[in-house]
């Protein structure tokens, strides 16, 4: 069936960084733009970034800008977010997302706290 | 940025009774309006995209209306499995993509 697996969370600290893996299966990755969406505990959702089908294109939102890089690797069906210069405030769970006309298909999410 | 607000904060309604969820946009959106679930522990799932139409097994009772910069979530009747938080989001202006924050919606 269709799924998106995060992983690659875990409790760091501040100015460390982390990389986080999301794993597509049952659908053709690579017709396919993917984001990142975040959830700080008992928040709401933030779009975090996002790139397009080939990689070619990527945005980010202002909060991650200059930190945060997504990639993705379309032989292995894998996206990547490599989260540097950590904030506390960039504690949440992150959601790998699939998106077309909506954000169709979820992961469940990998937690990362950011913690002295 | 569009600034996404959504209306109650908190709405308690009686298993069997309609809910009526808003969302409203500080600029059109035209259409591109989605509507999402999230359920304690779990992950977020589409309801209903392009402000109207349901996504793949959704159940009749979730109706979505609007366009601009008001638009409405409809549960007809609601279920027990149908308490949770609601969110709206917008896909007409990005980056960045931006949702409401949040309708939930208890047992009255």
């Amino acid at each position: 069936q269709v799924r998106l697996v995060e992983s690659g969370g875990g409790v760091v600290r501040p100015g460390r960084s982390l990389r986080l893996s999301c794993a597509a299966s049952g659908f053709t990755f690579n017709d396919y733009a993917i984001h990142w969406v975040r959830q700080a505990p008992g928040k709401g959702l933030e779009w975090v970034a996002v790139i397009s089908f080939d990689g070619s294109n990527k945005y980010y939102a202002d909060s991650v800008k200059g930190r945060f890089t997504i990639s993705r690797d379309n032989s292995k069906d894998t996206l990547f977010l490599q989260l540097n210069s950590l904030r506390p405030d960039d504690t949440a769970v992150y959601y790998c997302v699939r998106a077309r006309r909506a954000f169709d298909i979820w992961g469940q999410g990998t937690m990362v706290t950011v913690s002295s | 940025e569009i600034v996404m607000t959504q209306s109650p904060a908190t709405l308690s309604v009686s298993p069997g009774e309609r809910a009526t969820l808003s969302c409203r946009a500080s600029q059109s959106v035209s259409s591109n309006l989605a509507w999402y679930q999230q359920k304690p522990g779990q992950a977020p799932r589409l309801l209903i995209y392009a402000a109207s139409t349901r996504a793949t097994g959704i159940p009749a009772r979730f109706s979505g209306s609007g366009s601009g910069t008001e638009f409405t979530l409809t549960i007809s009747s609601l279920q027990s499995e149908d308490f949770a938080v609601y969110y709206c989001q917008q896909s007409n202006n990005w980056p960045p993509w931006t949702f409401g924050q949040g309708t939930k919606v208890e047992i009255k």
